[in-house]
């Protein structure tokens, strides 16, 4: 069983579409977060999410919007898509504070 | 706010050698937890040691092992024995304690060491 799961895994989109990517856990975590790696592979978190309730937001730009419509679910919509938003993208649950990630979707914006 | 270095952007080591890859972090917390994630072709990211500053003892998880020193803000991770299995971007990261603020926790990552097993 994957524990924690994103769809889809490839997105390759033109600029100024709107797309969602979608996470789902089954680990039970109360908490979920979505974190940005860039083309030179550096990490940044963007939201977390605790018991459905927003908590970061890392000064991401109004175009991604989050949802959480239960604690095992957490979406990333993205809107009017620009070039700077290909990169791979993770969700990520956590349990007693050790992170576990999901396989990522790399996105790719033309 | 909390910073990560890692300095060796790239390293090779011969299958079965041991190799050391370093990271220093900046911060003025006391508590806090220190990560060493694995990134292999595939992408996925996985958790290969944890340690929480609070424990003297250095973390060890089969063939890896950690050297924490608090006092100089070290956290070096050892690969004995490697395998070509350990092929992978290795990331160092920091994650301050924040009590039962969950969701506040969040990990910031070092950029990383690209290591490299050869046959």
């Amino acid at each position: 069983d994957t524990a924690v799961s994103q769809t889809p895994k490839y997105l390759v989109t033109q600029m100024g579409n709107d797309k969602s990517i979608k996470c789902e856990q089954n680990l039970g975590h109360d908490t979920m977060y979505w974190y940005k790696q860039d083309s030179k592979k550096f990490l940044k978190i963007m939201f977390s999410y605790n018991n459905k309730e927003l908590i970061i937001n890392e000064t991401v730009p109004n175009r991604f919007s989050p949802k959480s419509p239960d604690k095992a679910h957490l979406n990333l919509h993205i809107n009017s898509l620009e070039l700077g938003d290909s990169a791979v993208y993770f969700c990520a649950s956590s349990q007693e504070r050790t992170k576990y990630f999901g396989p990522g979707t790399r996105l790719t914006v033309t | 706010a909390q910073t990560v270095t890692q300095s060796q952007p790239e390293m090779s080591v011969q299958e079965a050698e041991t190799v050391t890859l370093s990271c220093t972090y900046d911060t003025s917390e006391n508590n806090y937890y220190l990560f060493w994630y694995k990134q292999p072709p595939s992408r996925q990211m996985i958790l290969v040691i944890r340690q929480e500053a609070y424990k003297q003892q250095n973390a060890t998880e089969n063939r890896f092992s950690v050297n924490f020193q608090k006092a100089a803000k070290s956290f070096s991770l050892k690969i004995s024995d490697s395998q070509l299995g350990d092929t992978a971007m290795y990331f160092c990261a920091f994650m301050k304690h924040v009590g039962s603020n969950f969701g506040n926790e969040k990990l910031t990552f070092g950029t990383g060491t690209r290591l490299t097993i050869i046959p």
